[in-house]
């Protein structure tokens, strides 16, 4: 079956740095996209990652590596803002995303 | 420009009764998608369009229809509901079919739909 795994939580520091990982499992693979939710709201697109390396948008960082199916999501200089869930999905040999379950991301001051 | 625009915002059914959900782009995107989100898990496609006249079925496709007769307009039909599909919903939009290249899709706020 087709599956993307991601921590389901992270916490972290106002001002710190901090990586989420997915891993995953599709019948084929075009590209890895990153997606920020607040509570309440709707997906927001941050990233993509057709090609292995990293993409680099501001604070935030998105890196890929076909050999490994996986893939990160780095934010640095966290804010209190940045508290929501963030979602990896992966485009298939469809073109389809298939999301991951998402990572909710706790700041604390 | 108003974006991905999605009514009703809260709806509450009874099982066995049909409604419509509306969703409205006015970017002249070509592709157009309905998601399902439920608690703790990420988004499942339900039906995409690639452009005016062309539905076709994505990961959870059953209980549900969809027709694009505008570029701008991609309602989804719930025929008769059941429990199982609260949830909420959410409609998106691209510039183009992502088979070609990829562009980041632009969502509604979403319907968040109880059935009872």
């Amino acid at each position: 079956g087709q599956s993307l795994e991601q921590p389901s939580e992270v916490t972290a520091v106002e001002g710190a740095i901090v990586q989420i990982n997915c891993t995953y499992q599709t019948s084929g693979f075009y590209g890895l996209s990153w997606y920020q939710q607040h509570d309440g709201g709707a997906p927001t697109f941050l990233s993509y990652n057709g090609l292995d390396g990293l993409e680099e948008t501001g604070r935030f960082s998105s890196f890929l590596s076909r050999s490994d199916s996986y893939g990160y999501l780095l934010l640095q200089e966290l804010q209190m803002k940045d508290s929501a869930s963030y979602f990896c999905a992966a485009q298939d040999s469809n073109y389809q995303l298939i999301w991951g379950a998402g990572t909710k991301l706790i700041i604390k001051p | 420009n108003a974006g991905v625009t999605q009514t009703p915002k809260f709806q509450v059914l009874k099982t066995g009764q049909s409604m419509t959900l509306q969703c409205a782009q006015d970017m002249n995107h070509e592709y157009m998608s309905w998601y399902r989100q439920d608690p703790g898990m990420g988004l499942r496609l339900i039906h995409y369009s690639v452009g005016a006249g062309i539905t076709d079925q994505g990961e959870v496709p059953n209980g549900y229809n969809v027709s694009r007769s505008t570029t701008e307009d991609f309602p989804l039909r719930l025929l008769s509901a059941a429990p199982s599909q609260t949830s909420v919903y959410f409609c998106a939009s691209s510039r183009s079919d992502p088979g070609t290249v990829y562009n980041e899709q632009f969502f509604g706020p979403g319907t968040r739909l109880t059935v009872l």
